[in-house]
């Protein structure tokens, strides 16, 4: 059971929107504590997608935002290509656990 | 160019012991916080441990006293020594850099627990 929680998996056509939510509670993102998203592309590592919540790394497309409210957090990708194809996770602070980072349980996107 | 790189995996038995290694470029480790991530087969990511820039270590309470990490900075290398392994710390382990979240993150190395 994962401290964050993630759909387990979403779908969109090329072209098409699609969000993945990034559910907390109030001692993470509740908190105000930061959220940020890595992209899994299959058999690689974790990759730095959005960082603070709505920042993009150098090098990620505009198509993926990020955004935050309350105790949850959401990723939008826009324009879907194939190559976006993976797995999502979400990642942040609890104040209630001796953990430095807590993770949701990802999202497995599917690019129809 | 900022890289970090795994070695050190490898089948091991229940009750045995294995030293993973990071390799740091383009960054010094002793200047950042270094972390150590591991994906079991098929799930999501867990967050294992840290080491401070000022030396200070931290870890899950699912590795507490039986992992240990360190660092050497003249190799700017940090370890993650395994020690009392069980069956489901079977994983591929991830060396990423830093605090918040992770910006750089190593290729990983599989490690297997079995008899």
């Amino acid at each position: 059971q994962s401290v964050l929680t993630q759909p387990p998996s979403v779908s969109g056509a090329p072209g098409q929107r699609v969000t993945i939510s990034c559910t907390g509670s109030s001692s993470n993102i509740g908190a105000g504590y930061d959220v940020h998203w890595y992209q899994q592309l299959p058999g690689t590592a974790p990759k730095l997608l959005i960082y603070g919540n709505t920042n993009r790394p150098s090098g990620v497309p505009d198509r993926f935002s990020g955004s935050r409210s309350g105790t949850s957090a959401s990723l939008a990708i826009t324009g879907l290509q194939a190559e976006d194809e993976a797995d999502y996770y979400c990642q942040s602070y609890d104040s209630s656990l001796s953990v430095l980072w807590v993770f949701g349980g990802g999202t497995k996107l599917t690019v129809l | 160019e900022v890289q970090v790189a795994e070695s050190g995996g490898g089948l091991i038995q229940p009750g045995g012991s294995l030293r993973l290694s990071c390799a740091a470029s383009g960054f010094t480790v002793s200047s950042n916080y270094m972390n150590w991530v591991r994906q079991a087969p098929g799930k999501g990511l867990e967050w294992v441990s840290v080491i401070y820039s000022g030396g200070s270590t931290y870890y899950a309470d699912s590795v507490k006293g039986r992992f240990t990490i360190s660092r050497d900075n003249s190799k700017n290398t940090v370890y993650l020594q395994m020690n009392s392994l069980r069956v489901e710390d079977t994983a591929v382990y991830y060396c990423a850099r830093g605090n918040d979240y992770g910006d750089y993150w190593g290729q990983g190395t599989l490690v297997t627990v079995s008899s």
